[in-house]
């Protein structure tokens, strides 16, 4: 079956400039996370959504970084006014449930910004 | 603050050879602990998780331990392969929570 996938898999972009990344989670995976590595660090967590509850946004860095859950299943993250700093890979997972608790992760978005 | 450190950053060892890879925390609360692979260019592939109540997993040539009160785990890996190169991350959840904390990861390179 269908694992996560992300889109675009590059994104190349010039400061100031917003961007949307994009998460397919895996059919009927109940919990998504959005998490950011940048070189030479571990995952840092972005947020979680659970569900129809409200969202864990208590990793993201800023007001530029917001994500949305349509339908529970595909997800977007947008960084508005890019920052050099926010130059990593972005990466999605999903989740069954949390009996099971093994997350499923996409290939990532590599955000590059100029 | 929960930290998750792993030692060393990378490692470099013959095909063949027995090797463990070390993950330490900080808070030893933990809910489980899961043990993650990541190929260049390509997201995380689970290998083991280990629930707190549990002191080890075993999957082929993998085994995973866990020792709460000391704030450890480890991954062994039996008759490493270069197919084994990767870069191993470890993870922590904490109950109520569902953020997990990951460290930054091993780098393994086995050198045929």
């Amino acid at each position: 079956g269908a694992g996560v996938s992300q889109s675009p898999s590059n994104k190349v972009t010039e400061k100031g400039k917003d961007v949307e990344l994009r998460c397919d989670p895996i059919s009927g995976h109940t919990a998504l996370y959005w998490y950011r590595q940048s070189l030479g660090q571990g995952l840092e967590f972005l947020i979680y959504f659970q569900g129809n509850s409200a969202p864990d946004k208590s990793g993201l860095p800023s007001d530029r970084f917001s994500a949305e859950r349509t339908g529970g299943s595909v997800s977007t993250l947008t960084i508005q006014r890019t920052q050099q700093e926010d130059s990593a890979v972005y990466l999605c997972a999903s989740l069954l449930d949390h009996s099971t608790d093994t997350q499923y992760f996409g290939p990532g978005t590599r955000l590059t910004v100029l | 603050k929960q930290e998750v450190t792993q030692i060393p950053a990378a490692l470099s060892v013959p095909e063949g050879e027995n090797l463990v890879l070390n993950c330490s925390f900080t808070d030893s609360a933990i809910y489980n602990l899961q043990w993650f692979r990541q190929d260049p260019g390509k997201g995380l592939t689970s290998l083991l998780l280990i629930q707190s109540s549990q002191r080890e997993q075993t999957s082929g040539r993998l085994n995973a331990s866990l020792d709460k009160s000391s704030g450890r785990s480890t991954l062994y890996i039996a008759a490493s392969q270069p197919g084994d190169s990767a870069t191993y991350l470890c993870a922590v959840r904490y109950g109520g929570y569902q953020k997990v904390t990951f460290g930054t990861g091993t780098k393994l390179q086995v050198i045929p």
